[in-house]
């Protein structure tokens, strides 16, 4: 069965330090590979996404993600994090012939300044 | 260009209720699918609709059902409220072509609180 685990439920960092957040992901065939943000009573907004081809993908806000296979990996970087930064990181995985996403846990991520 | 939108924002039932949630997609997306969020964890997948045809249900009895109507606007209906239903609901939409993985743009959401 597919299924997306996000290891970290929780991270601090400081506001100027780099970012990893990390995402494993198992699905038979070649993944669609989604990360999502949430801020506190909002919907989800689409960071980047990984289809095919080049392994390293950009993203809105300065994210950037890279594929893994070997890993079964997806994860989500930045080099230089702002305050605005906080809230919590979704890694998702599309399933099936259906738009259905599978979604980690989350990992909340905590600025300081 | 609007987002997709969900109505209302905030709703307040009793057990044994039912409950309806509205979502319009984004202008031209054919596709809506409707998700689960319980606080502390990612989003569940409840169902997608395409072109008013079912695609696709994930593990949820049978108290949940959806629609879509014409204008691809959607319904969300829990009958039978149990507090475990208490959550966001949120809507995604996407063009929903065949063949091809569309990426979901989520709405805001409904918070269902069940008393």
């Amino acid at each position: 069965a597919q299924s997306v685990t996000q290891p970290d439920i929780h991270i601090t960092v400081s506001e100027g330090a780099s970012l990893e957040l990390r995402c494993n992901y198992s699905y038979g065939a070649t993944p669609y590979l989604f990360w999502y943000v949430q801020s506190p009573g909002q919907g989800l907004q689409l960071l980047l996404k990984y289809f095919s081809g080049d392994t390293l993908v950009q993203g809105i806000k300065g994210f950037e993600a890279e594929f893994k296979r070997s890993q079964s990996s997806f994860n989500l970087r930045k080099p230089s994090v702002h305050w605005s930064d906080a809230a919590e990181y979704f890694c998702a995985v599309g399933a099936g012939n259906t738009d259905k996403l599978i979604f980690g846990t989350g990992t909340r991520l905590q600025v300081f300044p | 260009d609007a987002g997709v939108t969900q109505s209302p924002t905030h709703l307040i039932k009793t057990r044994g209720q039912h409950v309806t949630l509205r979502c319009s997609p984004i202008s031209g997306h054919k596709s809506v699918s409707w998700y689960q969020q319980v606080l502390g964890q990612g989003p569940q997948f409840i169902f997608q609709y395409y072109e008013k045809e079912e695609r696709g249900r994930g593990n949820f009895p049978d108290r949940f059902s959806a629609r879509q109507f014409p204008n691809y606007s959607s319904e969300l209906n829990v009958n039978a409220l149990l507090l475990g239903d208490s959550a966001l609901y949120l809507c995604a939409s996407s063009w929903g072509d065949r063949g091809s993985f569309q990426p979901q743009h989520f709405g805001d959401g409904t918070r269902l609180s069940i008393l």
